[in-house]
């Protein structure tokens, strides 16, 4: 099946440092999306990206599906960005996820 | 709009137990699906359904059952509990195939299995 792969595992930030989360995936998707599982476990939707650029506020993404990869951009970070961020893959009728990488925010 | 609701929040069964997790979503969403998260790890798909009468199995499906008998509700039956189902367990709708199109998810429930 299809691997999903995020770098790097682990971030650790001071507040005000910008960060670039990245997502690889091994096969042809539909679609692809980010996700913010904040410290008391809540899955936010961040973007829903099968291909191009967006952007949110401090947050944006990139999808190159081509190329098969995606990243996540997080400029001015703060404590309030400190949780477990992951991106899933749709396959078919199924939504893949990757392990996620861990961001810890310092003031 | 309430979005995806998941109830209980927080569940303890003995093993052999049998229980339902709740998921209802008010959004009119064809598609829903049931994962579950173990510690340190993403998530992964347990059962979906791609409209009321159909389901499928997901990669983890052994030990649980659904059915769909409504637009809005897809429970998730465990038959009898193991040690090994003890996860945090999260409802998820989207307006077609989750392959396609954006993923909407509970609050989750947390699961321990003595």
């Amino acid at each position: 099946g299809i691997q999903v792969e995020q770098s790097p595992p682990d971030l650790i930030l001071q507040e005000g440092a910008n960060s670039t989360l990245r997502c690889n995936f091994s096969d042809s998707v539909n679609n692809l999306q980010w996700f913010h599982q904040n410290p008391w476990g809540q899955l936010i939707n961040l973007f829903y990206i099968p291909s191009g650029t967006k952007q949110n506020g401090r947050l944006s993404a990139t999808t190159v599906a081509t190329e098969r990869y995606s990243l996540l951009y997080i400029s001015s970070s703060q404590t309030t960005d400190s949780g477990v961020y992951f991106c899933a893959v749709g396959v078919t009728d199924k939504l893949i996820f990757g392990t996620g990488t861990r961001l810890q925010v310092f003031p | 709009n309430a979005g995806v609701t998941q109830t209980p929040k927080f569940q303890v069964l003995k093993t052999g137990q049998s229980m339902t997790l709740q998921c209802a979503q008010d959004m009119n969403h064809e598609y829903m699906s049931w994962y579950r998260q173990d510690p340190g790890m993403g998530l992964r798909l347990i059962h979906y359904s791609v409209g009321a009468g159909i389901t499928d199995q997901g990669e983890v499906p052994n030990g649980y059952n659904v059915s769909r008998s409504t637009t809005e509700d897809f429970p998730l039956r465990l038959l009898s509990a193991a040690p090994s189902q003890t996860s945090v367990y999260f409802c998820a709708s989207s307006y077609a195939g989750q392959g396609f199109y954006e993923q909407f998810f509970g609050p989750g429930t947390r699961l321990t299995v003595l």
